[in-house]
């Protein structure tokens, strides 16, 4: 079946310092890709998507490229900030179902 | 403005009772979902429902309950059966047709168990 690995948290980093986020998946077909970000207490909000290979998904300075050789869509940014302090959440979903298959989220925290 | 709505915010449930979590959407979405969230974990689905009136089963249905009887709404019921309630509960919805598309989320309801 699907599914979605992530690189485990948490992340903690400087202000300013470059993040990326390993994000790896199996899928059948070729699916769409999501990052979502989820604040404290909130629910999640859709970050950047891409929907077919050699894609770049990007918003507020984050940056992902759908690569389907190696099966991967990392998440980049080239500059933290303290506001970006968030669990992100890496998800696809295929062209056959319905239902999206997300992985277990990695926790940043971004230090002043 | 469009969006997905859940109340109550945060609900407090003693052993042994029952309770139904709202969630409402203006997107005009046909799929919802329901998802249930650990501290430190990520998403799991209970329920989803692609139609008004059908629903199917998610990987964690056990001890749950939903309805969808109106292509806006689709509440959640935690039965007495679930044996570890406390959790995140988080209320989705998409478009069914076309190619796969966002998924929106309402804020979520942080249920506990006294």
């Amino acid at each position: 079946g699907n599914s979605v690995t992530q690189m485990e948290g948490p992340v903690t980093l400087s202000e300013e310092a470059f993040l990326t986020i390993n994000c790896t998946y199996t899928a059948t077909g070729y699916p769409s890709l999501f990052w979502y970000v989820q604040y404290p207490g909130e629910g999640l909000q859709l970050l950047l998507k891409a929907t077919k290979a050699d894609d770049k998904g990007s918003n507020k300075g984050f940056e992902a490229t759908y690569r389907k050789e190696t099966t991967s869509f990392h998440l980049e940014k080239g500059s933290v900030q303290v506001s970006d302090s968030a669990v992100y959440f890496c998800a696809l979903k295929d062209n056959y179902g319905q239902n999206f298959v997300f992985g277990p989220g990695t926790r940043l925290s971004v230090l002043p | 403005d469009g969006g997905i709505t859940q109340s109550p915010k945060y609900l407090f449930r003693k052993e042994g009772q029952n309770v139904t979590l709202s969630c409402e959407q203006n997107l005009n979405h046909d799929a919802m979902y329901w998802y249930r969230q650990d501290p430190g974990q990520g998403l799991r689905l209970i329920y989803y429902s692609q139609i008004v009136n059908d629903f199917q089963k998610g990987d964690i249905a056990e001890g749950y309950s939903v309805s969808r009887e109106k292509k806006e709404s689709f509440p959640l019921t935690v039965t007495s059966a679930q044996k570890n309630p406390t959790a995140f509960y988080l209320c989705a919805s998409s478009p069914t047709w076309g190619p796969p598309d966002t998924q929106y989320f309402g804020p979520g309801t942080r249920l506990t168990v006294l």
